[in-house]
């Protein structure tokens, strides 16, 4: 599978505020990444798929103006929560698909939004 | 329209014990198979997959398990369970094919939530 770098790994910010968090593909020239929240005890919750040059495909019930998402290129993907309120705070994590199926996760960003 | 059903939200084994996690999954075309592990406050590591090859999958940390069409299943299994064992495991189904770009991301079960006891 590929190498993936995800950062932050925690990040603490103030209601109203927005976040970006970045996932990065280090040997893997990925077209698409997937973006999925875990919320506590819970399984994984697939928010996204992140399109390399193209507008980012949301799941039902997620809101694109309220995670926008940005793959800038063929290693890198942002998540960007923005106006983040305490019902924000999740563990986010990305999702890479490299080669043989060889999908890799982020190490993921725990986000506590105070 | 594919799922994954984890029978068993924690399971509990004395260490040394045979584990058994249970996964059934729901594909309209042949799947692929994944479990992954899960240890607090990390992110998810790939234990094991299965891509239509062999129908018994081996993985790391001495975790197996086997694709059974007929029966839908994917349960994971350890002969002896170590106390470092302990975490939340991950079934889950992708059913299309990575064709380099393009891929489907993973449906996962609810997790199950192992548990060793000395």
């Amino acid at each position: 599978g590929a190498v993936v770098s995800q950062h932050p790994s925690r990040v603490i910010c103030k209601s109203g505020t927005s976040v970006k968090i970045e996932c990065r593909s280090l040997d893997f020239q990925a077209t698409t990444m997937f973006w999925y929240r875990q919320f506590p005890k819970k399984s994984l919750m697939l928010m996204a798929t992140s399109n390399e040059g193209s507008k980012a495909t949301y799941e039902q019930g997620v809101e694109k103006d309220k995670f926008l998402i940005n793959h800038a290129s063929l290693t890198l993907s942002t998540l960007t929560v923005t106006s983040a309120h305490p019902e924000d705070s999740s563990f986010y994590i990305c999702l890479v698909p490299g080669a043989g199926y060889g999908y890799t996760f982020g190490s993921g960003t725990r986000l506590t939004v105070v | 329209a594919q799922s994954v059903t984890q029978l068993g939200s924690h399971v509990s084994v004395s260490e040394g014990a045979l584990v058994l996690l249970r996964c059934n999954y729901s594909s309209s075309v042949p799947p692929y198979l994944f479990w992954y592990v899960q240890y607090p406050n990390q992110g998810l590591q790939l234990l094991l997959k299965y891509t239509s090859a062999a129908t018994l999958v081996k993985g790391i940390n001495g975790f197996e398990a086997e694709f059974k069409k007929s029966e839908t299943s994917f349960h994971l299994t350890k002969p002896s369970a170590h106390m470092s064992d302990a975490a939340e495991y991950f079934c889950a189904v992708s059913d299309q094919a990575d064709s380099g770009g393009g891929a489907d991301g993973l449906t996962f079960g609810k997790g199950t939530h192992l548990i060793i006891q000395p």
